[in-house]
């Protein structure tokens, strides 16, 4: 199984801000993702986090908004930014492997924009 | 159209009961994986059970069951003995593809089935 770490856990942030998660993966993982689930929604997949390369984002998303960084198997990072209160959100990376039948969550950051 | 839909939005059992919650998919592919995931109110997803399309036998995780019905493209999860610890969201999603393609590991999800166990 493979442990993954969210940081921050909560947030509350300002409008027009920026806020960076982090996620890191406890052992080497092929695959991981963003995820997003507004209040009482279900989740919807952000992007694909490539390592060394540009993340492929879902239709509805774009980088400028959602710049996303995977500098090596084990950790990424999602910035949300320009924040509106549209954003308050759980953000939730995931990853698993291309062997593995198991995709694993992290604990999900809450973002409360203000 | 949905892929994945979960037709009951709220369930109750009694405590050490059994509980069904079902789940319904759509995909042309023949290699596919059907997963139920736990959300409590804390927001994290715990990863309960998979299924895969190949697989002949229904997949089994301690109290959780998956009952896998491919010609009716169902895959309803079974809680036996529910506890108080099982009151939660419930999430049934899938992955399609093979291992190596570029949607492989993403997942689509239904809407969520919240279970409440009462004592």
């Amino acid at each position: 199984s493979a442990v993954i770490s969210q940081k921050p856990s909560r947030d509350i942030c300002q409008r027009g801000t920026s806020l960076t998660i982090q996620c890191q993966v406890d052992s080497q993982v092929t695959m991981m993702f963003w995820y997003r689930q507004q209040p009482g929604q279900s989740l919807t997949l952000i992007a694909t986090a490539n390592q060394g390369s540009e993340a492929t984002y879902e239709s509805g998303f774009v980088i400028d908004k959602f710049p996303i960084s995977r500098p090596n198997l084990t950790f990424s990072t999602l910035t949300v930014s320009n924040m509106s209160p549209e954003d308050s959100s759980i953000y939730l990376c995931s990853a698993g492997r291309w062997q593995g039948d198991t995709i694993y969550f992290g604990e999900g950051s809450w973002l409360t924009v203000v | 159209a949905q892929k994945i839909t979960q037709t009951q939005p709220g369930m109750f059992v009694q405590e050490k009961e059994a509980v069904t919650l079902d789940c319904t998919y759509d995909t042309s592919d023949q290699s596919y994986g059907l997963f139920w995931y736990k959300q409590p109110s804390s927001g994290e997803m715990i990863f309960l059970i998979y299924q895969g399309s190949y697989d002949e036998q229904n997949a089994t995780e301690g109290r959780y069951s998956l009952n896998f019905q491919k010609a009716r493209k169902s895959a309803n999860l079974v809680i036996s003995a529910s506890q108080l610890g099982d009151s939660a969201m419930y999430f049934c999603a899938m992955r399609e593809g093979r291992a190596g393609g570029t949607s492989y590991g993403k997942l689509t999800f239904g809407q969520g089935t919240i279970l409440t166990v009462h004592p």
